[in-house]
């Protein structure tokens, strides 16, 4: 079955870095684009990024452009998102998820999501 | 950026209650809408995509309805497991935006 485990939140100080994790199983990896959803404490979700099946088309959500970086490892099945210069608003519950076909931008199936706290 | 006002913000039904939750885009977003539902500390899990497409594994009783800028989700005959928020998200373009969220609640 799918499966997508998230991995590397924790508590940081604004202006550092955290790399997040996305181990996936359960299907073929490499041939589905993937997303980072975020959800803020007690708020809405915000979409944060998508990366293709191929990585050739990459899209990031303005307030996190240059600061952020999505990335995959097919031979690992893992997609990743550096998060560099974070900030106190960059708090939430960090989600990845697997797009229900090349180009659909529907996420069907879901990691559980790794927590984000930046505070000083 | 494409604006999406879902109403409403809550609402209280009753268990065999028919719902119904709008999502209005802030420019047409011809059929590129999903809805998902989301419960209490898990994942938001998809419902319907491409407007009115059922997601497999995902009961009858959910349907979408809508194009360009208006768009529906109706909750039929409304079971226990049902309440929830509910997101509309759309696809037309970067970046991908979702509504604020509806939670439907027990009367």
């Amino acid at each position: 079955q799918v499966q997508l485990v998230e991995s590397g939140g924790g508590v940081v100080h604004p202006g550092t870095s955290l790399r997040l994790s996305c181990a996936a199983s359960g299907f073929t990896f490499r041939s589905y684009g993937m997303h980072w959803v975020r959800q803020a404490p007690g708020k809405g979700l915000e979409w944060v990024s998508f990366i293709s099946h191929d990585g050739h088309y990459i899209y990031y959500t303005d307030s996190v452009k240059g600061r952020f970086t999505i990335s995959r490892d097919d031979s690992k099945n893992t997609l990743y998102l550096q998060m560099n210069s974070l900030r106190a608003e960059d708090t939430a519950v960090y989600y990845c998820d697997k797009d229900l076909r090349s180009g659909a931008f529907a996420g069907d199936f879901w990691g559980q999501g790794t927590l984000v706290t930046v505070s000083s | 950026d494409i604006q999406m006002t879902q109403s409403p913000s809550s609402l209280s039904a009753s268990v065999g209650d028919t719902v119904t939750i709008t999502c209005r885009a802030s420019q047409t977003i011809n059929r590129f809408l999903n809805w998902y539902q989301q419960k209490q500390g898990k994942a938001p899990k998809l419902l319907i995509y491409s407007a009115s497409s059922l997601q497999s594994g995902v009961p009858s009783r959910f349907s979408g309805s809508g194009s360009g800028t208006d768009f529906t989700l109706t909750v039929s005959s409304l079971q226990p497991e049902d309440f929830a928020t509910y997101y509309c998200q759309q696809t037309y373009t970067t970046p991908l935006t979702f509504g604020g969220g509806t939670r439907v609640e027990i009367k």
